[in-house]
């Protein structure tokens, strides 16, 4: 499964909304009808952080600004009022199929 | 709290062998999908092995089929990755995980050159 990000690198303004697209090759609806996508945000010379799994669902400490949606091949990370904290690098990763596969990579930055 | 100790990294030449250990505490290892996790300089993450619970069942991305292998220990909460015929591709930071990414090791860094 080749998970596709866009954008690959992304300039923002500090407050303002980001998007980050991760389109799939193939759906991602599981055999027990879960879809197994997840958000992480990793800066460097720390370990990644997931934001999101199962498409939607916020894992605990996460700030309610960050949210997913999604479904079957097309899914979003959206990032309200972005801060200078969440620079750094964006990767959805799904685990419907093996082998587990991460997109690219969308790099944060602030102008 | 959960923790999961990376270990064993260091420097080895091509076609050399080394062994990654992860120690974990603080959550229910013996119930959970653990994968090995590497970040080779300037890429992208890449899930390169992963393991059922009960130890079972494992699996390997194509570049790394054959020449590494995953394992765990239930009775004493450690996950390894045995790396042989090491190649200068292989050089990485290696994280173990819980293979749904919910809990991450600090990651070694793993450096194959002569």
């Amino acid at each position: 499964v080749v998970l596709t990000q866009s954008p690959l690198s992304l300039p923002v303004t500090l407050g303002q909304p980001v998007y980050i697209s991760c389109r799939s090759s193939q759906s991602l609806v599981s055999s027990t009808g879960n879809t197994f996508l997840n958000w992480f945000h990793h800066r460097p010379g720390q370990s990644p952080r997931r934001l999101i799994y199962n498409v939607f669902n916020r894992d605990s400490g996460v700030p309610d600004k960050f949210s997913g949606s999604g479904s079957r091949t097309d899914f979003t990370l959206r990032i309200d009022r972005v801060e200078a904290d969440d620079v750094g690098i964006y990767y959805c990763m799904q685990h419907s199929h093996w082998p587990h596969t991460f997109g690219q990579g969308t790099r944060v930055e602030i102008k | 709290e959960v923790q999961l100790v990376d270990s064993g990294g260091g420097l080895v030449q091509p076609g050399g062998s080394l062994g990654l250990s992860c120690a974990v505490s603080g959550f229910a290892f013996r119930t959970n999908w653990m994968s090995w996790v590497r970040q080779a300089p300037g890429k992208g993450l890449e899930c390169v092995a992963s393991i059922v619970p009960d130890g079972r069942d494992t699996y390997y991305v194509d570049s790394v089929k054959g020449r590494f292998t995953i394992s765990r220990d239930n009775a004493r909460n450690l996950l390894y990755l045995q790396m042989n015929n090491l190649r200068a591709e292989d050089t990485a930071v290696y994280y173990c995980a819980t293979s749904e990414g919910g809990f991450w090791g600090q990651g070694s860094l793993v450096t194959v050159s002569s």
